[in-house]
């Protein structure tokens, strides 16, 4: 049984570009949510997508957008990159319908802007 | 506004020895706990969880954690602590209702001393 995947594993952008970060939610999972670890903090949730709808934002700023496709995999667009959305990107997977459920992590995406 | 606290950077303990890693929360109403485990270039792994009932819970690799209410608490422990239970633990909080957001602490880094 896969667990939560991520692609890519490691990304180097410049400031003022676009990035796309790629999930893959556990199997039987439809609810895919998105966080932001910066080095030596905690998670920050950035979104959490179900049914292919953003059911609830934290807050970050519009350059952050995202999309869950029918599969319930989802991506994670960042524009006009700043130095300091330099970070680790998690993406975790739930069961939707479930209140009482737990998040299963994927490895992340590393990424730093230059 | 939901948040949760870790009051230690880090925590060392020897082998064997008791090990307790300490997170107090702020919720409106019934919150919902998690511990998390991150071993270094990984994801978060999931632990336990506090719902309701028992104020103990048992979770993965012997860690237990216990819920006080008055004291607005959930601390980790461990009756024997193994040189492998060293990595960063985050503690983790969600309003039952209202809300899909978790909030993470800022982590604590478990040192277990061979």
């Amino acid at each position: 049984d896969a667990g939560v995947t991520q692609s890519p594993t490691h990304l180097i952008k410049t400031r003022g570009q676009q990035v796309t970060l790629r999930c893959s939610p556990k199997s039987g999972h439809d609810t895919v949510s998105w966080y932001q670890q910066a080095l030596g903090q905690g998670p920050q949730f950035i979104f959490q997508y179900y049914e292919e709808e953003e059911r609830q934002r934290g807050n970050f700023p519009d350059r952050f957008s995202g999309h869950q496709f029918p599969n319930y995999s989802s991506e994670l667009n960042v524009n006009a990159l700043l130095l300091g959305d330099s970070a680790l990107y998690l993406c975790a997977s739930s069961l939707g319908r479930l209140v009482y459920n737990e998040q299963f992590f994927g490895p992340g995406t590393r990424l730093t802007v230059l | 506004a939901q948040s949760v606290a870790q009051p230690e950077d880090q925590v060392n303990v020897a082998e064997g020895n008791p090990l307790t890693v300490k997170c107090t929360y702020s919720v409106s109403g019934n919150p919902y706990l998690f511990w998390y485990v991150q071993y270094p270039n990984r994801g978060l792994q999931f632990l336990l969880k506090y719902i309701t009932g028992d104020n103990l819970v048992k979770g993965s690799y012997g860690f237990e954690a216990e819920f006080n209410k008055s004291q607005t608490s959930f601390h980790l422990k461990k009756p024997s602590a193994l040189v492998s239970d060293s990595a960063l633990y985050f503690c983790a909080v969600r309003a039952l209702s209202g809300t899909y957001k978790y909030i993470f602490g800022t982590g604590t880094r478990l040192k277990v001393l061979a």
